[in-house]
């Protein structure tokens, strides 16, 4: 079973920020938070990872708690091409980096 | 970054025959890869571990005889669907894990196998 909880699905209106949570409550010291995306018919994009601190790039922001029991991906400015089902996986190098894929959440971003 | 590239992207075959998926890291080696199966609607299942001159490690439920795995090389992995029968329709998508210096595990574009 997934390590992770998403909410099935999500709106987000083209140009606002679009936050996605994720609940990882038994993750351990060594894992690391991914975040990925798939497009429908192609392969995962990876979007931002983090451990222990916020982590932003050109793409998104990653919000951990302090426990690290949960998280938040923030798009900030949504596009129509980021709608997209968005995966939320913890995994380390003791895994072999084989990740555990959940249901995800079905963002749709509306004009 | 590290580039992993899958081929063929789609391919249909009628039931019976074999077809054989190529995944390739570009510009980094990977002595281990892994390849997943993704229904309609449904989420990546990883199916088997492929090890570069060992054996591959499958997951409870996926047949190995079914499912063949080769990893001769350091930058290509092979997964063959032999005997493929239409519930073998999916995609398969093949990762390899994060090149040095890196922490993030890159996927391929993925395959779309139709069994008809």
């Amino acid at each position: 079973d997934a390590k992770t909880t998403q909410p099935p699905s999500m709106d987000c209106a083209e140009g606002r920020a679009a936050n996605l949570p994720c609940n990882h409550s038994t993750i351990s010291g060594n894992e690391y938070v991914y975040w990925y995306r798939q497009i429908h018919s192609q392969g995962p994009q990876y979007i931002i990872h983090g451990l222990k601190n916020n982590e932003t790039n050109e793409m998104a922001s990653l919000i951990i708690t302090e426990d690290r029991k949960s998280s938040t991906l923030i798009l900030p400015h949504a596009t129509l091409r980021d709608t997209a089902v968005y995966y939320c996986i913890v995994g380390s190098s003791n895994s072999g980096y084989a990740l555990n894929f959940g249901k995800g959440t079905s963002l749709l971003v509306t004009p | 970054g590290a580039v992993v590239s899958q081929h063929p992207s789609w391919v249909i075959c009628k039931s019976g025959t074999s077809v054989k998926i190529e995944c390739r890291s570009l510009d980094f080696q990977a002595t281990t890869m892994f390849w997943y199966r993704q229904f309609p609607k449904q989420s990546l299942m990883l199916m088997a571990t492929s090890n570069e001159g060992s054996k591959a490690t499958y997951e409870q439920g996926v047949e190995k005889d079914k499912f063949l795995i080769n990893h001769a090389s350091l930058t290509l992995s092979t997964l063959t669907v032999t005997s493929a029968h239409p519930e073998d329709s999916s995609f398969y998508i093949c990762s390899a894990p994060p090149a040095a210096g890196n922490t993030e595990a890159f996927f391929g574009q993925g395959t779309r196998l139709t069994v008809v």
